[in-house]
């Protein structure tokens, strides 16, 4: 079955820095990657999603980027504010969706 | 976007006995959703799919006699946990996709067993 692993577990930045997240995946079979940004409690927000037929993607301040030969993916967050810290989680889905383990993105004022 | 209905958000219950969630998407219709489970600080486990009109489909480790689904409905699952012991106290998530895939969330119900 599908294997996602995800670094760093635990990242903090300073305000206006930028993020970065990585994540692996086993299953070359998997065809949809999203971001899933986690607060404390709270069922997960999707933040940005990619398809295996996109290389990258953009929304504001948050880019993800995929490769799909090397099975990596990656989520960018630009001018971090305090308010973008929180657990984000990547995913990988051929149909039913693996989770990685989480990081824990603290932004700094 | 699309809306998903969890019920109970926090359920205390004794040990020993059963519980159960319910998840409902409002606004869509869901052949297919999807139940996990997450422990404090750790990442959402897939414990199974819940399919409209057939059997639920479960992940390697989890009990199916223990975690019953039942997918009633194009708009309604439910997971019952049964026989409850405290160490099925966790954040209970369900989710469901859109036709574009999209996955729709739960609030989660946190379930506490004594």
């Amino acid at each position: 079955g599908e294997n996602v692993e995800q670094h760093p577990s635990t990242l903090s930045v300073q305000e206006g820095d930028s993020a970065v997240i990585k994540c692996t995946y086993s299953d070359s079979a998997s065809n949809y990657f999203p971001w899933y940004k986690q607060e404390l409690g709270k069922r997960p927000q999707l933040i940005i999603d990619i398809r295996s037929n996109v290389g990258e993607k953009k929304d504001q301040r948050i880019a993800v980027t995929l490769n799909k030969t090397a099975k990596h993916f990656s989520l960018h967050i630009t001018e971090t504010q305090p308010e973008d810290s929180a657990v984000y989680f990547c995913a990988a889905s051929t149909g039913d969706m693996r989770f990685g383990a989480g990081t824990r993105l603290t932004v700094k004022p | 976007g699309a809306v998903v209905s969890q019920h109970p958000s926090r359920v205390i219950c004794k040990s020993g006995t059963s519980v159960k969630i319910e998840c409902r998407s409002l606004d869509f219709q869901a052949t297919t959703m999807f139940w996990y489970r997450q422990f404090p600080k750790q990442s959402l486990m897939l414990m199974a799919t819940s399919n409209e009109g057939s059997k639920a489909t479960y992940e390697q480790g989890v009990e199916k006699d223990k975690f019953l689904i039942n997918h009633a409905s194009l708009t309604l699952s439910t997971l019952t946990v049964t026989s409850a012991h405290p160490e099925d106290s966790s954040f209970y998530i369900c989710s469901a996709p859109d036709q574009k895939e999209t996955q729709y969330f739960g609030p989660g119900t946190r379930l506490l067993v004594l």
